[in-house]
C-alpha cells in the first residue's frame, strides 16, 4: 500500500527565510504532484514532476524529486506572506487509474 | 476557458438522508475523479471514470457511496442514509495528460 509522509505538518517562518518540506513515499512510482490549497478553496496545482532528477522553479517555489530516494521537496526561499497557505505533495499510483495518494499536508505560516 | 464546476457548493443535511453532488469537468477530459477531504483522514480517493471503460471503484468507504458519469461528461456521486462521518468536502477532478484540475468542491454537514 503507498503511503505519503509530509513533514513537518506545521511550519511557522518569518518572511524573508528559506525552508524547506519533504514528501517521502513508501513504494514506486515516477509522478509526483505538489498542490497549493487556501483556507476553503480547492487544490491549486503547482508542479509536476515525472521523472528522477526532475527540478521545476516558479517564482520563490522550487520542487525536486529523487525517485531512488522516494523523496521530494518543495524549497521556499525568501518567503513572503502571500505563500501562507496548506501544501500538499500527491503521488501518482502505479497501475491504470492515476489516482493520486496524498500527503497530509503541511500548514505554513508566514509571519511579517 | 471554464474549469471543473461541482454543485451545491454547500450542503447540510439530517443523518439518514440521501445526498446527490454533482460535478462537470472540464470539457473534453475523458478522465474523472472523485476525492474527500477530511480532517480524521485527509485527501482520500473515492472512484475514477475513464471513457466508457467500467469505474474503478476501489476508494469508496462503503456501499452507501454510488457514483455514475452520464454521457461522459456530468458525474453525480450519492450518499445514502448519510452518517455524521460522511461530513466532508469531496473534491472533483478531471484530468488532461498528467494533470488533474480539481473543482471547488462541496461541503457536506451531516447532522
Amino acid at each position: 500500500e503507498l503511503k505519503v509522509e509530509q513533514n513537518p505538518l506545521f511550519l511557522s517562518m518569518q518572511e524573508g527565510k528559506n525552508y524547506t518540506i519533504y514528501c517521502n513515499y513508501s513504494t514506486t512510482s515516477d509522478r509526483l504532484y505538489w498542490y497549493r490549497q487556501d483556507p476553503g478553496k480547492s487544490l491549486e496545482s503547482l508542479f509536476v514532476l515525472l521523472s528522477n532528477g526532475a527540478v521545476k522553479q516558479e517564482g520563490r517555489l522550487m520542487a525536486s524529486l529523487d525517485t531512488k530516494a522516494r523523496l521530494s521537496t518543495l524549497h521556499i526561499t525568501a518567503a513572503v506572506h502571500d505563500l501562507s497557505a496548506t501544501y500538499f505533495c500527491a503521488v501518482e499510483m502505479v497501475g491504470g487509474a492515476q489516482k493520486l495518494v496524498f500527503g497530509q499536508g503541511t500548514r505554513l505560516t508566514i509571519n511579517p | 476557458g471554464a474549469g471543473v464546476s461541482q454543485s451545491p457548493s454547500n450542503k447540510v443535511t439530517e443523518k439518514g438522508k440521501d445526498v446527490e453532488l454533482r460535478c462537470d469537468p472540464i470539457s473534453g477530459h475523458t478522465a474523472l475523479y472523485w476525492y474527500r477531504q477530511s480532517l480524521g483522514q485527509g485527501l482520500e480517493f473515492l472512484i475514477y471514470f475513464q471513457g466508457n471503460s467500467a469505474p474503478d471503484k476501489s476508494g469508496l468507504p462503503s456501499d452507501r457511496f454510488s457514483a455514475e458519469r452520464t454521457g461522459g461528461s456530468v458525474s453525480t456521486l450519492t450518499i445514502q442514509r448519510t452518517q455524521q462521518e460522511d461530513s466532508a468536502v469531496y473534491l472533483c477532478a478531471s484530468r488532461s495528460g498528467y494533470e488533474q484540475y480539481f473543482g471547488p468542491g462541496t461541503r457536506l454537514t451531516v447532522t
